[in-house]
């Protein structure tokens, strides 16, 4: 079955410390790989996707993501964090020829302690 | 204006009552969806169109219906409420190919009592 795990329910990091949030997936074909971000009462905000070539995509807000095909994995990532990153992370994966439904993981909380 | 629009906002019903969530985009993208966002589930899909002609069930369509009136216009509809369909509710919409992100909307928050 096609799916996306974060195993982080929650993440903490201090202001100004490298982040990174965890993403793995399980595709029967070749993955479009997306993150988004959700803030309070907000609706999900496209933060950046992977579709091909270079494996390090950078996306809005200084964010960016690796990915890894031979870890099936999608990493967020962003060398100094903000307590304005705090918010809730969501990946997701689309898959080619997969009627265009895109799969999201369970979220990760991401907090930024001053 | 927000590209695509949910309304209500904030939704109180009874158990049993029919009530109806609607979406408007002004992206002009064919595709759209409807996503239910539970805590630690993240967002399920409910139902998805590809055109005004083409409606398909997601994973968790039971209990749901729904209507693309036009283009830019896609109803969810709960025929029935129950209690565990209490949930946020997301429109989404994205272009013609795979590749392409998806864009949401603000969210209803909807409680069945």
């Amino acid at each position: 079955a096609q799916s996306v795990a974060q195993p982080e329910d929650q993440v903490n990091v201090a202001e100004g410390n490298p982040l990174t949030v965890k993403c793995t997936y399980s595709v029967s074909g070749n993955p479009y790989l997306f993150w988004y971000v959700q803030y309070p009462n907000r609706g999900l905000q496209f933060l950046l996707k992977y579709i091909t070539g270079d494996n390090l995509v950078k996306g809005s807000y200084g964010f960016e993501a690796e990915f890894n095909k031979s870890q099936t994995s999608f990493h967020l990532k962003k060398p100094s964090a903000l307590v304005s990153d705090s918010a809730l992370y969501f990946c997701a994966v689309r898959f080619s020829g997969g009627y265009n439904k895109l799969i999201f993981g369970a979220g990760t909380r991401l907090a930024v302690h001053p | 204006d927000a590209d695509v629009t949910q309304t209500p906002r904030n939704r109180i019903t009874k158990t049993g009552k029919r009530i109806m969530l609607e979406c408007s985009q002004t992206k002009g993208h064919d595709r759209m969806y409807w996503y239910r966002q539970d805590p630690g589930l993240g967002l399920r899909l409910i139902y998805y169109s590809f055109d005004v002609k083409d409606i398909n069930k997601g994973e968790i369509s039971d209990g749901y219906s729904v209507s693309r009136q036009a283009q830019a216009k896609f109803s969810l509809s709960l025929e029935s409420a129950i209690p565990n369909q209490t949930a946020l509710y997301f429109c989404a919409t994205s272009g013609g190919t795979d590749n392409t992100e998806a864009f949401f909307g603000q969210g209803t928050r909807l409680t069945v009592v």
